[in-house]
């Protein structure tokens, strides 16, 4: 059974940069035609996707975060990250990485970062 | 952006009750539409994608439908756990661009 699941902080100063890893097990990162993405919802807000990487390292992100965001992979660890720059108050959300082929079909259990100023 | 619209914001149901969800793109997505089940506390599930292809562990009692522009989701009889909010989703683009609806809370 594939299974994601989140690391990082809980708690990050305005400003600064987030990153978050995603640890994929009971399967690989380096399978063709699916992306591994983020997803994050804001308190009393709707879902927002992040961004996606395929294996390759090929990415692209929503055009609304583009200049902060970055995500990788590490094939060799089964492992993707996101870093996200410049941090505000409206970043406060729960992250959740995800396994996508258009929709997505595998979830991590999500994880809240509150951005503090 | 292709941007989703779901109606209503909130339905008020009755366990047994036929509940469909509504969902409009303001522009053509084809047939390229996943709806999600979210619940307090909970990451969100997957129910359906390309429309109307059931995710594995949704009972068929959950049914997508439409084309284009105009998307539904059915539940035919609402089970005390459908209670949730559901999300649509599309992914024209993808992997460019995938864009949510607001969602439709059904209590």
């Amino acid at each position: 059974q594939l299974r994601l699941q989140e690391s990082g902080p809980g708690l990050v100063k305005a400003s600064e940069t987030l990153s978050l890893t995603c640890t994929v097990s009971g399967g690989s990162v380096s399978i063709e035609d699916y992306y591994w993405g983020w997803i994050r919802q804001s308190p009393g807000r709707g879902l927002e996707w992040i961004g996606s990487v395929y294996y390759t390292g090929a990415a692209y992100y929503n055009s609304s975060l583009e200049s902060r965001v970055t995500i990788s992979i590490d094939t060799s660890k089964d492992q993707f990250s996101l870093r996200l720059t410049s941090l505000t108050a409206a970043d406060t959300a729960v992250y959740w990485c995800v396994r996508l082929r258009g929709g997505a079909d595998y979830w991590g259990q999500g994880t809240l970062v509150s951005v503090y100023s | 952006e292709v941007v989703m619209t779901q109606s209503p914001a909130t339905l008020s149901v009755s366990p047994g009750e036929r509940v469909t969800l509504s969902c409009r793109a303001n522009e053509s997505v084809v047939n390229n539409v996943a709806w999600y089940q979210k619940k307090p506390g909970q990451a969100p599930r997957q129910v359906i994608y390309a429309t109307s292809m059931t995710a594995t562990g949704f009972p068929a009692r959950f049914r997508g439908g439409g084309f284009g522009t105009d998307f539904t989701l059915t539940i035919s009889s609402l089970q005390p756990e459908d209670f949730a909010v559901y999300y649509c989703q599309q992914y024209r683009d993808w992997p460019r661009a995938l864009t949510f609806g607001g969602g439709t809370k059904v209590e």
